[in-house]
Protein backbone atom coordinates (compact mmCIF):
# COMPACT_ATOMS: atom_id res chain seq x y z
CA UNK A 1 0.00 0.00 0.00
CA UNK A 2 1.06 3.77 -0.81
CA UNK A 3 2.01 5.73 2.25
CA UNK A 4 3.00 9.20 2.64
CA UNK A 5 4.92 10.37 5.47
CA UNK A 6 5.54 14.27 6.78
CA UNK A 7 7.68 13.86 9.66
CA UNK A 8 7.63 17.70 10.55
CA UNK A 9 4.45 18.71 12.58
CA UNK A 10 5.11 22.10 12.68
CA UNK A 11 7.64 24.50 10.89
CA UNK A 12 8.72 27.98 11.29
CA UNK A 13 10.34 30.41 8.71
CA UNK A 14 10.72 34.32 8.88
CA UNK A 15 9.10 36.32 6.07
CA UNK A 16 11.53 37.00 3.17
CA UNK A 17 13.49 33.54 4.43
CA UNK A 18 13.73 29.71 2.68
CA UNK A 19 12.07 27.13 4.13
CA UNK A 20 11.83 23.36 2.81
CA UNK A 21 9.26 20.93 3.96
CA UNK A 22 9.78 17.19 4.09
CA UNK A 23 7.76 14.36 2.54
CA UNK A 24 8.78 10.79 1.80
CA UNK A 25 6.29 8.01 0.45
CA UNK A 26 6.20 4.39 -0.16
CA UNK A 27 4.97 2.77 -3.48
CA UNK A 28 6.11 -0.01 -5.40
CA UNK A 29 4.87 1.66 -9.01
CA UNK A 30 6.80 2.77 -11.08
CA UNK A 31 4.53 5.31 -12.63
CA UNK A 32 3.07 8.25 -10.30
CA UNK A 33 2.39 11.70 -9.87
CA UNK A 34 2.75 13.65 -6.61
CA UNK A 35 1.40 17.02 -5.51
CA UNK A 36 1.57 19.80 -2.81
CA UNK A 37 -1.33 21.24 -1.25
CA UNK A 38 -2.02 24.23 0.77
CA UNK A 39 -4.74 24.40 3.38
CA UNK A 40 -4.91 28.04 4.48
CA UNK A 41 -7.67 28.63 7.69
CA UNK A 42 -10.35 28.85 5.10
CA UNK A 43 -10.15 25.29 5.20
CA UNK A 44 -9.69 25.08 1.14
CA UNK A 45 -7.61 22.98 -0.43
CA UNK A 46 -5.27 24.51 -2.79
CA UNK A 47 -2.88 23.01 -5.42
CA UNK A 48 0.58 24.51 -5.05
CA UNK A 49 2.69 22.41 -7.55
CA UNK A 50 2.88 18.82 -8.79
CA UNK A 51 5.98 16.55 -10.32
CA UNK A 52 5.22 13.82 -12.29
CA UNK A 53 7.61 10.76 -11.04
CA UNK A 54 9.28 10.08 -15.03
CA UNK A 55 10.43 13.48 -15.43
CA UNK A 56 13.70 14.30 -13.84
CA UNK A 57 13.62 17.88 -14.13
CA UNK A 58 12.13 19.63 -10.36
CA UNK A 59 9.05 21.21 -11.02
CA UNK A 60 8.93 24.69 -10.09
CA UNK A 61 5.94 27.64 -9.27
CA UNK A 62 7.43 30.94 -9.02
CA UNK A 63 8.15 31.19 -5.64
CA UNK A 64 7.65 26.84 -5.17
CA UNK A 65 9.95 24.16 -6.06
CA UNK A 66 10.49 20.87 -5.02
CA UNK A 67 13.24 18.66 -4.90
CA UNK A 68 12.08 15.56 -6.26
CA UNK A 69 15.07 12.08 -5.69
CA UNK A 70 12.76 9.43 -6.98
CA UNK A 71 15.27 6.57 -5.59
CA UNK A 72 15.12 8.24 -2.56
CA UNK A 73 11.16 8.46 -2.11
CA UNK A 74 11.72 11.69 -1.30
CA UNK A 75 9.49 14.90 -2.21
CA UNK A 76 10.28 18.15 -0.51
CA UNK A 77 8.77 21.45 -1.24
CA UNK A 78 11.23 24.60 -0.68
CA UNK A 79 9.23 27.78 -0.54
CA UNK A 80 11.63 31.10 -1.29
CA UNK A 81 11.32 34.81 -0.17
CA UNK A 82 8.10 33.64 2.43
CA UNK A 83 5.11 35.82 2.85
CA UNK A 84 2.95 36.00 5.30
CA UNK A 85 -0.05 34.41 3.28
CA UNK A 86 2.11 31.10 3.06
CA UNK A 87 1.60 30.44 6.85
CA UNK A 88 -0.84 27.63 6.47
CA UNK A 89 -0.95 23.40 6.42
CA UNK A 90 0.95 22.08 4.00
CA UNK A 91 -0.03 18.30 2.37
CA UNK A 92 1.95 15.80 0.45
CA UNK A 93 0.00 13.57 -2.41
CA UNK A 94 0.48 10.87 -4.01
CA UNK A 95 -1.12 9.34 -7.03
CA UNK A 96 -1.02 6.32 -9.15
CA UNK A 97 -3.59 4.52 -11.19
CA UNK A 98 -3.66 1.14 -11.10
CA UNK A 99 -6.48 -0.28 -13.73
CA UNK A 100 -9.49 0.47 -12.50
CA UNK A 101 -8.53 2.00 -9.01
CA UNK A 102 -7.32 5.74 -8.84
CA UNK A 103 -6.23 7.26 -5.20
CA UNK A 104 -5.10 9.75 -4.00
CA UNK A 105 -2.93 9.74 -0.69
CA UNK A 106 -2.28 13.00 2.01
CA UNK A 107 0.16 13.12 4.25
CA UNK A 108 -0.46 14.16 7.57
CA UNK A 109 0.70 17.61 7.12
CA UNK A 110 3.19 20.06 8.35
CA UNK A 111 1.83 23.62 9.87
CA UNK A 112 3.79 26.30 8.58
CA UNK A 113 4.20 29.64 10.33
CA UNK A 114 5.32 32.98 9.01
CA UNK A 115 6.88 35.58 11.70
CA UNK A 116 7.76 38.91 10.81
CA UNK B 1 -15.94 25.47 -15.56
CA UNK B 2 -16.42 22.91 -13.21
CA UNK B 3 -17.18 22.93 -9.80
CA UNK B 4 -18.05 20.69 -6.44
CA UNK B 5 -20.63 21.29 -4.34
CA UNK B 6 -20.48 19.59 -0.48
CA UNK B 7 -23.27 20.09 2.09
CA UNK B 8 -24.06 20.72 4.68
CA UNK B 9 -21.17 22.73 5.77
CA UNK B 10 -22.01 22.44 9.47
CA UNK B 11 -23.58 19.73 11.49
CA UNK B 12 -24.56 18.71 14.72
CA UNK B 13 -25.42 15.28 15.40
CA UNK B 14 -26.31 13.10 18.58
CA UNK B 15 -24.80 9.71 19.23
CA UNK B 16 -26.62 6.71 17.77
CA UNK B 17 -28.14 9.16 14.53
CA UNK B 18 -27.61 8.90 11.21
CA UNK B 19 -25.71 10.68 8.94
CA UNK B 20 -25.87 11.45 4.81
CA UNK B 21 -23.32 14.18 3.74
CA UNK B 22 -23.63 14.85 0.21
CA UNK B 23 -21.21 16.12 -2.88
CA UNK B 24 -22.17 17.00 -6.01
CA UNK B 25 -19.53 18.35 -9.33
CA UNK B 26 -21.03 19.42 -12.33
CA UNK B 27 -18.89 20.39 -15.17
CA UNK B 28 -17.17 17.25 -16.15
CA UNK B 29 -17.89 13.62 -16.53
CA UNK B 30 -17.19 10.73 -15.11
CA UNK B 31 -14.76 12.04 -12.29
CA UNK B 32 -12.99 10.27 -9.66
CA UNK B 33 -14.60 10.92 -6.28
CA UNK B 34 -13.20 10.97 -2.95
CA UNK B 35 -14.41 11.33 0.54
CA UNK B 36 -11.43 12.30 2.93
CA UNK B 37 -11.90 12.89 7.00
CA UNK B 38 -9.54 15.60 9.13
CA UNK B 39 -9.53 15.32 12.52
CA UNK B 40 -8.84 18.48 14.29
CA UNK B 41 -5.23 19.64 13.75
CA UNK B 42 -4.39 15.80 11.81
CA UNK B 43 -3.99 15.14 7.92
CA UNK B 44 -6.23 13.72 5.70
CA UNK B 45 -7.72 10.49 6.23
CA UNK B 46 -8.91 8.81 2.78
CA UNK B 47 -12.36 7.18 3.50
CA UNK B 48 -13.81 6.16 0.30
CA UNK B 49 -12.86 6.78 -3.57
CA UNK B 50 -15.09 5.86 -7.03
CA UNK B 51 -13.98 5.70 -10.29
CA UNK B 52 -17.60 5.12 -11.49
CA UNK B 53 -21.42 4.26 -10.73
CA UNK B 54 -21.81 2.33 -7.75
CA UNK B 55 -17.54 1.34 -7.95
CA UNK B 56 -16.48 2.64 -4.38
CA UNK B 57 -13.96 1.35 -2.44
CA UNK B 58 -13.15 2.05 1.07
CA UNK B 59 -9.85 2.71 2.82
CA UNK B 60 -10.63 2.68 6.56
CA UNK B 61 -13.56 -0.24 7.86
CA UNK B 62 -15.49 1.59 10.37
CA UNK B 63 -19.19 2.26 10.49
CA UNK B 64 -19.03 5.22 7.23
CA UNK B 65 -20.51 3.98 3.96
CA UNK B 66 -20.76 5.15 0.71
CA UNK B 67 -22.04 5.29 -2.44
CA UNK B 68 -22.48 6.96 -5.96
CA UNK B 69 -25.67 6.78 -7.52
CA UNK B 70 -24.95 9.21 -10.28
CA UNK B 71 -22.19 9.67 -12.15
CA UNK B 72 -21.03 13.24 -10.63
CA UNK B 73 -22.67 12.45 -7.00
CA UNK B 74 -21.16 10.88 -3.89
CA UNK B 75 -23.11 10.28 -0.39
CA UNK B 76 -21.08 9.35 2.83
CA UNK B 77 -23.67 7.99 5.34
CA UNK B 78 -23.48 6.42 8.49
CA UNK B 79 -26.53 4.47 10.04
CA UNK B 80 -25.30 5.30 13.81
CA UNK B 81 -23.09 7.90 14.53
CA UNK B 82 -20.06 7.61 17.34
CA UNK B 83 -18.33 10.17 19.21
CA UNK B 84 -15.22 9.60 16.75
CA UNK B 85 -17.08 10.32 14.08
CA UNK B 86 -16.45 13.60 14.73
CA UNK B 87 -14.32 15.56 12.21
CA UNK B 88 -14.19 17.58 8.94
CA UNK B 89 -14.88 15.94 6.16
CA UNK B 90 -13.64 16.70 2.46
CA UNK B 91 -15.13 15.68 -1.24
CA UNK B 92 -13.04 16.08 -3.88
CA UNK B 93 -12.75 15.26 -7.34
CA UNK B 94 -10.14 14.90 -10.12
CA UNK B 95 -10.26 13.57 -13.88
CA UNK B 96 -9.19 10.34 -14.95
CA UNK B 97 -5.65 11.30 -15.92
CA UNK B 98 -3.56 10.49 -13.45
CA UNK B 99 -1.72 13.90 -13.48
CA UNK B 100 -4.81 16.20 -12.75
CA UNK B 101 -4.94 18.09 -9.74
CA UNK B 102 -7.82 17.29 -7.31
CA UNK B 103 -10.28 19.89 -6.52
CA UNK B 104 -11.89 19.69 -2.95
CA UNK B 105 -15.36 20.81 -1.91
CA UNK B 106 -15.73 23.77 1.15
CA UNK B 107 -16.02 20.76 3.96
CA UNK B 108 -18.19 19.47 6.39
CA UNK B 109 -17.33 20.11 9.88
CA UNK B 110 -19.76 17.45 11.71
CA UNK B 111 -19.98 17.29 15.50
CA UNK B 112 -21.43 14.68 17.03
CA UNK B 113 -22.74 15.06 20.92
Amino acid sequence: AQTVTQSQPEMSVQEAETVTLSCTYDTSESDYYLFWYKQPPSRQMILVIRQEAYKQQNATENRFSVNFQKAAKSFSLKISDSQLGDAAMYFCAYRTDTGTASKLTFGTGTRLQVTL
Amino acid sequence: SQTIHQWPATLVQPVGSPLSLECTVEGTSNPNLYWYRQAAGRGLQLLFYSVGIGQISSEVPQNLSASRPQDRQFILSSKKLLLSDSGFYLCAWSGEVVNTEAFFGQGTRLTVV
